[in-house]
């Protein structure tokens, strides 16, 4: 079974800081990424999404995530993180083959100080 | 256009009762997800229904049953309730089942069992 690591389970920035929460999985076969964000008492968005092509993927509010095969990973980044950004984020990996069964990993809650 | 929309949004019940929570999907969407969160556990899958039939189902007990009707609303059931199910249900659709596009989540029903 497909399985997906978040290892920073907290992280505290400033504004203008820049982002790259990490997200690796395990699965051997092709997959589609996500990354969704979950403001507070709000419901999970999505972010960005990727299925094929350009492995650099451009999603919502400046964020982008690059998918790197060869290190199972799907990073996001933002270049410069505002107050706004405060939330938790998820990975979630989805087998090419899996309906929409989603693995999720177990989140980042992020906290930029104003 | 209208969301997906969970109800009730908040419930309590008594151990060994059984519940049913209700998902209406985003009009002309198809599929529906059921996910479980809780802080221990995080995002997990429960099943998915996509035109009234179970597409996939994850590692849950039996207690934990679903349905789709014809109009694409889905219901869960959890039956002889535990502690340990308490948790927050979400609920995600989304137009096809394995397709390109996102996913659409609910703000869910935070259920407590005590």
């Amino acid at each position: 079974a497909q399985s997906v690591s978040q290892h920073n389970h907290h992280v505290i920035l400033s504004e203008a800081a820049s982002l790259e929460l990490g997200c690796n999985y395990s699965y051997g076969g092709t997959v589609n990424l996500f990354w969704y964000v979950q403001y507070p008492g709000q419901h999970l968005q999505l972010l960005l999404k990727y299925f094929s092509g350009d492995p650099l993927v451009k999603g919502i509010k400046g964020f982008e995530a690059e998918f790197i095969k060869s290190k199972f990973s799907f990073n996001l980044r933002k270049p410069s993180v505002q107050w706004s950004d405060t939330a938790e984020y998820f990975c979630a990996v989805r087998p090419d083959n899996a309906g929409n069964m989603l693995t999720f990993g177990g989140g980042t809650r992020l906290m930029v100080k104003p | 256009k209208a969301g997906v929309t969970q109800t009730p949004r908040y419930l309590i019940k008594t151990r060994g009762q059984q519940v049913t929570l209700s998902c209406s999907p985003i009009s002309g969407h198809r599929s529906v997800s059921w996910y479980q969160q809780t802080p221990g556990q995080g995002l997990q899958f429960l099943f998915e229904y996509f035109s009234e039939t179970q597409r996939n189902k994850g590692n849950f007990p039996g207690r934990f049953s679903g349905r789709q009707f014809s109009n694409s609303r889905s219901e869960m059931n959890v039956s002889t309730l535990e502690l340990g199910d308490s948790a927050l249900y979400l609920c995600a659709s989304s137009l096809e089942t394995g397709g390109l596009g996102g996913y659409t989540f609910g703000s869910g029903t935070r259920l407590t069992v005590v």
